[in-house]
């Protein structure tokens, strides 16, 4: 299996901060990889899937990039809202497979 | 608006065997995807396996950890999309989500249901 390594594991951070979180595949997933933002209680919901590309309602705050192996999502400015837990999703081999996720926390 | 709705969760004991639904609403079915994906309270969800649409001839995949036990299937005149789970164990205990898929690509997740294998 492909295994997905998400840093950091917490994040602490202000409003209006710039943020980035980083997924690392064990193998080349191509350009396969999604992000899901979760909150407490909620399922998650796509952010950017593809590697880049924005889903539909998304704010444009959001952004990914990366290719191979190394992917990362930015936040560009940090709103009060964005604070929960973000998971990658490699979609490239079977069996697909979850990052452990970051926990983004107000600091 | 895309509207997935599971059913069918509850208490089980080991051994036993549970099937679960998901009522889907809001887009032609039968052009998507659907896939099952749980997370285990607290930690990282884990995709379990896709049933294809119907240009794809509704074939599935599942993932090696489910597979022989988890049947995925889908009732294309209701909209509905089943998981039917058998020899559970403690370790299935999670919260079972469906989603609509663009191919393999999750995109809209229903709210889940909580399944429980416990004596």
């Amino acid at each position: 299996d492909i295994q997905m390594t998400q840093s950091p594991s917490v994040l602490s951070a202000s409003v209006g901060d710039r943020v980035t979180l980083n997924c690392k595949a064990s193998q080349n997933i191509n350009k396969y990889l999604n992000w899901y933002q979760q909150k407490l209680g909620e399922a998650p919901k796509l952010l950017i899937y593809n590697t880049n590309n924005l889903q539909t309602g998304i704010p444009s705050r959001f952004s990914g990039s990366g290719s191979g192996t190394d992917f990362t999502l930015t936040i560009s400015s940090l709103q009060p809202e964005d604070f929960a837990t973000y998971f990658c999703f490699q979609h490239n081999s079977w069996p697909f497979t979850f990052g452990s996720g970051t926990k983004l926390e107000i600091k | 608006e895309v509207k997935l709705l599971e059913s069918g969760g509850g208490l089980v004991q080991p051994g036993g065997s549970l099937r679960l639904s998901c009522a889907a609403s809001g887009f032609t079915f039968t052009d998507f995807y659907m896939s099952w994906i749980r997370q285990p309270p607290g930690k990282a969800p884990e995709w379990l396996g896709v049933i294809r649409n119907k240009a794809n001839g509704y074939t599935t995949e599942y993932n090696p950890s489910v597979k022989g036990r988890f049947t995925i299937s889908r009732d294309n005149t209701q909209n509905i999309l089943y998981l039917q789970m058998n020899t559970l164990r403690a370790e299935d205990t999670a919260i079972y989500y469906c989603a609509r898929s663009r191919y393999y690509s999750p995109d809209y997740w229903g709210q889940g249901v909580m399944v429980t294998v416990s004596s």
